[in-house]
């Protein structure tokens, strides 16, 4: 089973910064990689599939990168409504897995 | 506009049973891979299951031999049958449309499981 560390576990920030999520895997998953943001209450929204590729309706402050076993999610300029926590989850063989997520808070 | 509705969440006691169910409307639900995904109190998420279009199905090794992931395409409906249900599967259930790449697009807004005595 392919693990995901996320860190760090918390980022404390305010808005206008910007902000560095990172996702380390156990094994090499290429680009096989997604990040999902989930707010109090709701259920998770795919941002980023295959590492790179954004999904529908993704602000462009937003970005994706890292290959092989390290990953970063990038929020260029954070806007209130990103305060969230962050999930990446592989994709690369069974079982599917998540990392432990990043809340990012004020 | 694409939209998933769990249902069939309730208090159990442990060794029990429960079917959850979700309706699925706004895609050609016969031809996409669906998922279940949990979430337990306060914690992260954790793939449960997954039923490709042809019916293939695959389990996390935490629920193998206890649930079972089932699909009517004809009502558009998932389902996740659970027995043996211990405290530790007490969680949100969500249902998840899943892309051709095994990633979760459409998330339904999850249905609580608690097994209690």
């Amino acid at each position: 089973e392919i693990v995901l560390t996320q860190s760090p576990a918390t980022l404390s920030l305010s808005p206008g910064e910007r902000a560095t999520l990172s996702c380390r895997a156990s094994q090499n998953i290429i680009t096989y990689l997604a990040w999902y943001q989930q707010k109090p209450g709701q259920a998770p929204r795919l941002l980023f599939y295959d590492t790179f590729s954004r999904a529908t309706g993704i602000p462009t402050r937003f970005s994706g990168s890292g290959s092989g076993t390290d990953f970063t999610l990038t929020i260029s300029s954070l806007e209130p409504e990103d305060f969230a926590v962050y999930y990446c989850q592989h994709r690369i063989s069974w079982p599917l897995t998540f990392g432990g997520g990043t809340k990012v808070e004020i | 506009e694409v939209q998933l509705l769990e249902s069939g969440g309730a208090l159990v006691q442990p060794g029990g049973s429960l079917r959850l169910s979700c309706a699925a409307s706004g895609f050609t639900f016969s031809s996409n891979a669906m998922s279940w995904v949990r979430q337990a109190p306060g914690r992260g998420l954790e793939w449960v299951s997954t039923i490709t279009d042809g019916g293939t199905t695959k389990y996390a090794e935490s629920v193998k031999g206890r649930f079972t992931i089932s699909r009517d395409n004809s009502k558009s409906t998932l389902f996740l049958q659970m027995n043996s249900l211990r405290a530790e599967d007490t969680a949100i259930y969500y249902c998840a449309k899943v892309l051709p790449d095994w990633y979760f697009d459409v998330w339904g807004r999850g249905t609580l499981v608690t097994v209690s005595s």
